[in-house]
């Protein structure tokens, strides 16, 4: 089946690191993407990881993928007030299709 | 075009009335994918394109929704005999069929039914 899951709501201050959760269920996901939407915008892609990677690293961004648990995180360093957003996990789904499901959207509120 | 296209941005119709959404997708790509975004909530799928395949049509909420794609061009999405619970912001995407490429999002056509 097809089930992202990710908590509502994280706030945090200004500078400090954000970890925003995301489990699946399908463990043929291929590709996992972390995407970003900002206030009234579209939703823009920030990173992926293949899933026969555990960790991955783009400057402030941090992904790690816990296979065993279907477990994704993304870590952001630093957090800066122009970081809050709602972020969705997501993956690809049906391996022959490349259906991308999309996880429920944790809503980042960086205080300053 | 540079980006996806979608058309109208808002759109607000009395319940009953059949409304029409219109995605254009970024040349070149052969998937295509809409979503719904209720207020507060997240991405709901609801139908892919990829290529000439059979459209995957498992998201499509009822019988109402109805979508439509010609070749790898545009595509429309279309909700009969609309209801308030239709009122959300709906989302276009595409990308190209390699596993790992970015979806690219339109902005959205924002429904409100009265």
């Amino acid at each position: 089946g097809e089930d992202v899951e990710q908590s509502l709501f994280l706030s945090v201050r200004e500078g400090d690191s954000s970890v925003i959760n995301c489990t699946y269920t399908d463990s043929s996901s291929t590709y996992l993407y972390w995407y970003k939407q900002e206030p009234g915008a579209g939703l823009q892609l920030l990173t992926y990881i293949f899933s026969n990677m555990d960790m991955k690293q783009d400057q402030r961004l941090t992904v790690l993928l816990n296979k065993k648990d279907k477990h994704l995180s993304l870590r952001i360093a630093d957090t800066q007030t122009g970081d809050s957003a709602i972020y969705f996990c997501a993956e690809t789904w049906d391996g022959a299709t490349n259906k991308l499901i999309f996880g429920t959207g944790t809503l980042l509120a960086v205080q300053p | 075009g540079a980006g996806v296209s979608q058309s109208p941005s808002n759109k607000v119709t009395e319940k009953g009335k059949d409304v029409e959404l219109r995605c254009d997708p970024i040349s070149g790509h052969t998937a295509l994918y809409w979503y719904r975004q209720r207020l507060g909530q997240g991405l709901e799928f609801l139908i892919y394109f990829q290529g000439n395949s059979a459209p995957d049509k498992s998201g499509l909420p009822s019988d109402r929704f109805s979508a439509e794609r010609t070749g790898e061009s545009v595509s429309t999405l279309t909700i009969q005999r609309t209801q308030q619970e239709d009122s959300a912001v709906y989302l276009c995407a595409s990308s190209s069929h390699m596993p790992n490429t970015e979806a690219f999002f339109g902005q959205g056509t924002r429904l409100t039914v009265v």
